[in-house]
C-alpha cells in the first residue's frame, strides 16, 4: 500500500513570492491534516479535514494560507505571499476512523 | 489544548547502552498516547501507542513505552540501544479529538 505522498519534496523561494504544496493521502482515509515543523520543535497542525470540509482551521493564518480538498481527495496548500518565517517543513498526514497519523515524507520550504 | 513536554533535547549514548526518553502532558482526562520516530532523511513513523488497558506497550525494534497516569507521563524506554535507533523520537497526545499535539523531541545519536 502507498503511504501519503507529498510533493515538492524541497521548495526555495524568495520572500513575497506565492508557494504550494500538494498532497496524496493513503487510499480510503478521509480525514486530512497539514501540519508545520519548525526547527527544533514538533509538528504543530494548521487544518483538518474530513472529506472535503474543513473542521479544524483554528491554527491556520488565514491572512496568507489557505488550502482545498476539493473532492475529499488530494489536497493543496498555499502560502501567498510567503514571509521569511514562513521557512519550515510542511507535513500531510492521514487516517481513517482510527486516531493513528500517518504521515508523509514533507515538504521543506526555505523562504529566502 | 495539550501541552507535551520532553525533558531532553539531546540525548547521545553508546550502543548496548539503555535508553529512556521522559514525556509529560498537561491533560488530566481520557487520552491517547504515542511516540513517533523520525530516522535520519525518512518521514515520521508510528513506534508505539497507547489508547487503553495495559499500561506498558511494547512498539516496534524492541522499544516499550509506561503510562503512569498518576505522573502525566509516558515515558520510552529500550533495554539496549543500537547505531540504527539514531533518530529524532517525538511523544504526542490527543484527548479522544483528532488533534495531536506533539513535544519538541528529542535527538538521540547512538555512537558505534
Amino acid at each position: 500500500e502507498a503511504g501519503v505522498v507529498q510533493s515538492p519534496r524541497y521548495k526555495i523561494i524568495e520572500k513575497k513570492q506565492p508557494v504550494a504544496f500538494w498532497c496524496n493521502p493513503i487510499s480510503g482515509h478521509n480525514t486530512l491534516y497539514w501540519y508545520r515543523q519548525n526547527l527544533g520543535q514538533g509538528p504543530e497542525l494548521l487544518i483538518r479535514y474530513e472529506n472535503e470540509e474543513a473542521v479544524d482551521d483554528s491554527q491556520l493564518p488565514k491572512d496568507r494560507f489557505s488550502a482545498e480538498r476539493l473532492k475529499g481527495v488530494d489536497s493543496t496548500l498555499k502560502i501567498q505571499p510567503a514571509e521569511l518565517g514562513d521557512s519550515a517543513v510542511y507535513l500531510c498526514a492521514s487516517t481513517s476512523g482510527s486516531y493513528e497519523q500517518y504521515f508523509g515524507p514533507g515538504t521543506r520550504l526555505t523562504v529566502t | 489544548a495539550q501541552s507535551v513536554s520532553q525533558h531532553n533535547h539531546h540525548v547521545i549514548l553508546s550502543e548496548a547502552a539503555s535508553l529512556e526518553l521522559g514525556c509529560n502532558y498537561s491533560y488530566g482526562g481520557t487520552v491517547n498516547l504515542f511516540w513517533y520516530v523520525q530516522y535520519p532523511g525518512q518521514h515520521l513513523q508510528l513506534l508505539l501507542k497507547y489508547f487503553s488497558g495495559d499500561p506498558l506497550v511494547k512498539g516496534i525494534k524492541g522499544f516499550e513505552a509506561e503510562f503512569i497516569k498518576s505522573k502525566f507521563s509516558f515515558n520510552l524506554r529500550k533495554p539496549s540501544v543500537q547505531w540504527s535507533d539514531t533518530a529524532e523520537y517525538f511523544c504526542a497526545v490527543n484527548d479522544n479529538d483528532y488533534k495531536l499535539s506533539f513535544g519538541a523531541g528529542t535527538t538521540v545519536t547512538v555512537r558505534a
